[in-house]
Protein backbone atom coordinates (compact mmCIF):
# COMPACT_ATOMS: atom_id res chain seq x y z
CA UNK A 1 0.00 0.00 0.00
CA UNK A 2 1.19 3.48 -1.03
CA UNK A 3 -0.81 5.19 2.18
CA UNK A 4 -1.45 8.91 1.13
CA UNK A 5 0.37 10.43 -1.56
CA UNK A 6 0.25 13.87 -2.41
CA UNK A 7 1.12 15.66 -5.69
CA UNK A 8 3.40 17.58 -6.81
CA UNK A 9 6.12 17.74 -3.97
CA UNK A 10 7.12 21.68 -4.80
CA UNK A 11 5.15 24.22 -6.91
CA UNK A 12 6.19 28.19 -7.35
CA UNK A 13 3.69 30.33 -8.26
CA UNK A 14 3.28 33.87 -9.01
CA UNK A 15 1.12 36.03 -7.25
CA UNK A 16 -2.65 35.81 -8.81
CA UNK A 17 -2.00 32.07 -10.25
CA UNK A 18 -4.25 28.95 -9.94
CA UNK A 19 -3.01 25.34 -8.69
CA UNK A 20 -4.49 22.14 -8.25
CA UNK A 21 -3.02 19.62 -5.13
CA UNK A 22 -4.01 16.22 -5.29
CA UNK A 23 -3.96 13.71 -2.57
CA UNK A 24 -4.94 10.25 -2.86
CA UNK A 25 -4.96 7.20 -0.39
CA UNK A 26 -5.01 3.76 -0.85
CA UNK A 27 -6.50 2.50 2.75
CA UNK A 28 -10.11 3.11 2.35
CA UNK A 29 -10.41 5.62 4.51
CA UNK A 30 -13.75 8.21 4.87
CA UNK A 31 -12.57 11.19 5.98
CA UNK A 32 -9.60 13.10 4.29
CA UNK A 33 -8.23 16.71 5.68
CA UNK A 34 -5.70 19.21 3.94
CA UNK A 35 -3.36 21.56 6.29
CA UNK A 36 -1.17 24.04 6.22
CA UNK A 37 2.19 24.32 8.29
CA UNK A 38 4.00 27.43 8.58
CA UNK A 39 6.68 28.30 10.99
CA UNK A 40 6.15 28.34 14.85
CA UNK A 41 2.53 27.92 13.95
CA UNK A 42 2.01 24.06 13.77
CA UNK A 43 -0.48 22.81 11.38
CA UNK A 44 -3.57 24.43 10.43
CA UNK A 45 -6.59 22.61 9.64
CA UNK A 46 -7.95 24.37 5.72
CA UNK A 47 -11.33 21.96 4.97
CA UNK A 48 -12.05 18.61 5.67
CA UNK A 49 -14.26 15.92 4.05
CA UNK A 50 -16.03 12.70 5.95
CA UNK A 51 -17.01 10.94 2.89
CA UNK A 52 -16.92 10.92 -1.20
CA UNK A 53 -19.12 14.42 -2.16
CA UNK A 54 -18.92 16.20 1.04
CA UNK A 55 -16.80 18.92 2.14
CA UNK A 56 -16.49 21.25 5.32
CA UNK A 57 -14.65 24.70 6.59
CA UNK A 58 -11.48 23.97 9.06
CA UNK A 59 -9.85 26.68 10.75
CA UNK A 60 -8.18 28.38 7.90
CA UNK A 61 -10.27 27.87 4.78
CA UNK A 62 -10.56 31.04 3.36
CA UNK A 63 -8.75 31.49 -0.18
CA UNK A 64 -8.80 27.65 -0.93
CA UNK A 65 -11.46 25.18 -2.28
CA UNK A 66 -11.80 21.39 -2.28
CA UNK A 67 -13.42 18.56 -3.74
CA UNK A 68 -14.19 15.12 -3.01
CA UNK A 69 -14.95 13.54 -6.00
CA UNK A 70 -14.03 10.27 -5.31
CA UNK A 71 -13.31 8.14 -1.72
CA UNK A 72 -9.54 7.67 -2.70
CA UNK A 73 -8.81 11.22 -3.53
CA UNK A 74 -9.26 15.49 -2.19
CA UNK A 75 -8.53 17.69 -4.53
CA UNK A 76 -7.38 21.67 -2.65
CA UNK A 77 -7.69 24.48 -5.28
CA UNK A 78 -6.07 27.75 -4.84
CA UNK A 79 -8.03 30.52 -7.29
CA UNK A 80 -5.47 33.34 -7.21
CA UNK A 81 -2.64 32.59 -5.50
CA UNK A 82 -1.36 35.02 -2.76
CA UNK A 83 2.09 35.30 -0.94
CA UNK A 84 0.52 34.26 2.27
CA UNK A 85 -0.23 30.90 1.06
CA UNK A 86 3.45 30.17 0.55
CA UNK A 87 3.65 27.12 3.26
CA UNK A 88 3.99 23.46 3.44
CA UNK A 89 0.52 21.76 2.84
CA UNK A 90 0.14 18.36 4.00
CA UNK A 91 -2.94 15.96 3.10
CA UNK A 92 -4.00 12.91 5.72
CA UNK A 93 -6.63 10.59 5.87
CA UNK A 94 -8.42 8.59 8.75
CA UNK A 95 -11.84 6.84 10.34
CA UNK A 96 -13.66 8.04 13.20
CA UNK A 97 -15.35 5.25 15.51
CA UNK A 98 -18.39 6.88 16.46
CA UNK A 99 -19.55 4.39 19.25
CA UNK A 100 -18.49 5.93 23.01
CA UNK A 101 -15.39 4.31 24.31
CA UNK A 102 -13.93 3.01 21.12
CA UNK A 103 -11.00 3.87 19.82
CA UNK A 104 -10.70 6.60 17.63
CA UNK A 105 -7.90 5.97 15.01
CA UNK A 106 -5.47 8.62 14.25
CA UNK A 107 -4.89 10.19 10.97
CA UNK A 108 -2.21 9.10 8.56
CA UNK A 109 0.00 12.13 6.57
CA UNK A 110 0.90 12.32 3.07
CA UNK A 111 4.53 13.34 2.30
CA UNK A 112 3.70 17.16 2.07
CA UNK A 113 3.79 19.68 -0.63
CA UNK A 114 6.35 22.73 -0.54
CA UNK A 115 4.49 25.63 -2.54
CA UNK A 116 6.16 29.09 -2.81
CA UNK A 117 4.10 32.03 -4.03
CA UNK A 118 6.83 35.40 -5.54
CA UNK B 1 -11.92 28.30 20.72
CA UNK B 2 -9.91 25.73 21.84
CA UNK B 3 -6.00 26.52 22.25
CA UNK B 4 -3.39 24.08 22.25
CA UNK B 5 -0.06 25.28 23.83
CA UNK B 6 3.27 23.12 24.08
CA UNK B 7 6.25 24.07 26.01
CA UNK B 8 8.83 24.26 26.09
CA UNK B 9 9.18 25.28 22.01
CA UNK B 10 12.79 24.43 22.26
CA UNK B 11 14.68 21.75 23.97
CA UNK B 12 18.06 20.89 24.09
CA UNK B 13 19.04 17.97 25.54
CA UNK B 14 21.72 15.06 26.52
CA UNK B 15 21.97 11.65 25.48
CA UNK B 16 20.97 10.05 28.70
CA UNK B 17 19.18 12.25 30.26
CA UNK B 18 14.92 12.29 31.00
CA UNK B 19 12.61 15.52 30.29
CA UNK B 20 9.42 15.70 29.45
CA UNK B 21 7.12 18.15 26.74
CA UNK B 22 3.91 19.28 28.08
CA UNK B 23 0.87 19.71 26.34
CA UNK B 24 -2.15 21.99 27.50
CA UNK B 25 -5.47 22.65 25.85
CA UNK B 26 -8.07 25.15 26.74
CA UNK B 27 -11.26 23.42 26.37
CA UNK B 28 -12.47 19.64 27.44
CA UNK B 29 -11.46 17.08 25.55
CA UNK B 30 -10.74 13.15 25.68
CA UNK B 31 -8.80 12.52 22.74
CA UNK B 32 -5.07 13.74 22.22
CA UNK B 33 -2.53 12.64 19.72
CA UNK B 34 1.44 12.82 19.75
CA UNK B 35 2.87 12.84 16.73
CA UNK B 36 6.99 13.15 15.37
CA UNK B 37 7.94 15.07 12.59
CA UNK B 38 11.54 14.62 11.13
CA UNK B 39 13.17 17.55 9.36
CA UNK B 40 11.46 18.08 5.63
CA UNK B 41 9.19 14.76 6.54
CA UNK B 42 5.92 14.33 7.54
CA UNK B 43 4.12 13.41 10.48
CA UNK B 44 4.34 10.17 11.73
CA UNK B 45 1.55 8.67 14.81
CA UNK B 46 3.25 8.27 18.04
CA UNK B 47 0.60 7.67 20.76
CA UNK B 48 -3.03 8.14 21.33
CA UNK B 49 -4.90 8.88 24.56
CA UNK B 50 -8.24 8.96 24.63
CA UNK B 51 -9.18 8.37 28.34
CA UNK B 52 -8.56 10.18 31.35
CA UNK B 53 -5.39 8.21 33.39
CA UNK B 54 -4.52 7.54 29.92
CA UNK B 55 -0.58 5.63 29.42
CA UNK B 56 0.83 4.28 26.46
CA UNK B 57 4.94 3.51 26.23
CA UNK B 58 6.75 3.00 23.41
CA UNK B 59 10.76 2.51 23.87
CA UNK B 60 11.68 5.60 25.28
CA UNK B 61 8.80 7.62 25.37
CA UNK B 62 5.68 7.53 27.29
CA UNK B 63 2.69 9.79 27.20
CA UNK B 64 -0.14 10.21 29.30
CA UNK B 65 -3.19 11.96 29.66
CA UNK B 66 -4.89 14.04 32.08
CA UNK B 67 -8.41 15.01 31.26
CA UNK B 68 -9.38 16.80 34.37
CA UNK B 69 -6.38 19.40 34.16
CA UNK B 70 -6.70 19.60 30.71
CA UNK B 71 -2.78 18.63 30.21
CA UNK B 72 -0.70 15.45 28.34
CA UNK B 73 2.86 15.18 28.92
CA UNK B 74 5.57 13.53 26.60
CA UNK B 75 8.10 12.04 28.96
CA UNK B 76 11.42 10.80 27.43
CA UNK B 77 13.69 8.05 29.46
CA UNK B 78 17.38 8.14 28.62
CA UNK B 79 17.55 10.43 25.24
CA UNK B 80 19.22 9.07 22.36
CA UNK B 81 19.83 11.13 19.10
CA UNK B 82 17.58 9.22 17.23
CA UNK B 83 15.25 11.05 19.17
CA UNK B 84 16.05 14.62 17.58
CA UNK B 85 12.63 15.43 15.77
CA UNK B 86 9.79 17.85 16.14
CA UNK B 87 6.93 16.33 18.29
CA UNK B 88 3.44 18.03 18.40
CA UNK B 89 0.59 17.16 20.54
CA UNK B 90 -3.32 17.83 18.72
CA UNK B 91 -6.81 17.47 20.50
CA UNK B 92 -9.81 16.52 19.19
CA UNK B 93 -11.88 19.30 20.18
CA UNK B 94 -15.52 17.27 20.76
CA UNK B 95 -16.20 15.85 23.82
CA UNK B 96 -17.17 12.50 24.26
CA UNK B 97 -17.82 11.70 20.19
CA UNK B 98 -14.69 11.85 18.12
CA UNK B 99 -14.89 14.53 15.05
CA UNK B 100 -11.01 14.15 14.57
CA UNK B 101 -10.84 17.61 13.76
CA UNK B 102 -7.40 18.36 15.29
CA UNK B 103 -6.04 21.16 16.65
CA UNK B 104 -2.67 20.74 16.69
CA UNK B 105 0.28 22.43 19.21
CA UNK B 106 3.04 24.48 17.95
CA UNK B 107 5.10 21.54 18.31
CA UNK B 108 8.22 21.14 20.38
CA UNK B 109 11.60 20.41 18.57
CA UNK B 110 13.65 18.04 20.67
CA UNK B 111 18.03 18.24 19.73
CA UNK B 112 19.43 15.55 22.03
CA UNK B 113 23.40 16.37 21.65
CA UNK B 114 25.85 13.48 22.31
Amino acid sequence: NAGVTQTPKFRVLKTGQSMTLLCAQDMNHEYMYWYRQDPGMGLRLIHYSVGEGTTAKGEVPDGYNVSRLKKQNFLLGLESAAPSQTSVYFCASGFVTHLPGLASDTQYFGPGTRLTVL
Amino acid sequence: ELKVEQNPLFLSMQEGKNYTIYCNYSTTSDRLYWYRQDPGKSLESLFVLLSNGAVKQEGRLMASLDTKARLSTLHITAAVHDLSATYFCAVDPNYGGATNKLIFGTGTLLAVQP
